[in-house]
């Protein structure tokens, strides 16, 4: 069965660098989003993209946020300057359709260490 | 904006026993969807709802859809232990294109 991936499973980072997590949504998908899960709680939306520009994106979601498709393969989250409470688990994930929304299939998430 | 909210937090249940857990929108909803999230794992998808009062099964659970589509539930019958993990309600307003997940209700079974 077809499966979204991502890299690193665990990376760790120091306050204030830059950090690019990097996901392989399923091939033929054509909608991908951002989530992240702070240890212990719920899921929270960051950024929905599909067409090459972002459909929506949350408050979580500011400036030191980015999301890319550099080729027809990989989508990246990019984190330009990290803070202690950026820490948390960060899953891609990937749609067939969008509007209306299809079954959403997760990564096993990247684990962001801030120290 | 739009809150979703689950109880109970927590349930510890004997292996056998039934489960519920119920969730809660402070709006009206367009969808909603359930994920099942293993200790460790990632979220996996188990169904979305669409349609008021809508009641899907799948084998031992029962999800259903408030006729106001501001509430849903999720039920299993007989637990068993790979029943365990944290079960996630997430769900879609009228005019947003993106889900808002609720905190989840964490499921033990002791066998």
């Amino acid at each position: 069965e077809p499966e979204v991936t991502q890299t690193p499973s665990h990376q760790v980072t120091q306050m204030g660098q830059e950090v690019i997590l990097r996901c392989v949504p399923i091939s033929n998908h054509l909608y991908f989003y951002w989530y992240r899960q702070i240890l212990g709680q719920k899921v929270e939306f960051l950024v929905s993209f599909y067409n090459n520009e972002i459909s929506e994106k949350s408050e979580i979601f500011d400036d030191q946020f980015s999301v890319e498709r550099p080729d027809g393969s990989n989508f990246t989250l990019k984190i330009r300057s990290t803070k202690l409470e950026d820490s948390a688990m960060y899953f891609c994930a990937s749609s067939r359709v969008g509007n209306p929304v299809d079954e959403q299939y997760f990564g096993p998430g990247t684990r962001l260490t801030v120290t | 904006g739009q809150q979703v909210m689950q109880i109970p937090q927590y349930q510890h249940v004997q292996e056998g026993e039934d489960f519920t857990t119920y969730c809660n929108s402070s709006t009206t909803l367009s969808n909603i969807q359930w994920y099942k999230q293993r200790p460790g794992g990632h979220p996996v998808f188990l169904i979305q709802l669409v349609k008021s009062g809508e009641v899907k099964k799948q084998k031992r659970l029962t999800f259903q859809f408030g006729e106001a589509k501001k509430n849903s539930s999720l039920h299993i019958t007989a637990t068993q232990t790979t029943d365990v993990g944290t079960y996630f309600c997430a769900g879609l307003g009228n005019y947003g294109q993106n889900f808002v997940f609720g905190p989840g209700t964490r499921l033990s079974v002791l066998p």
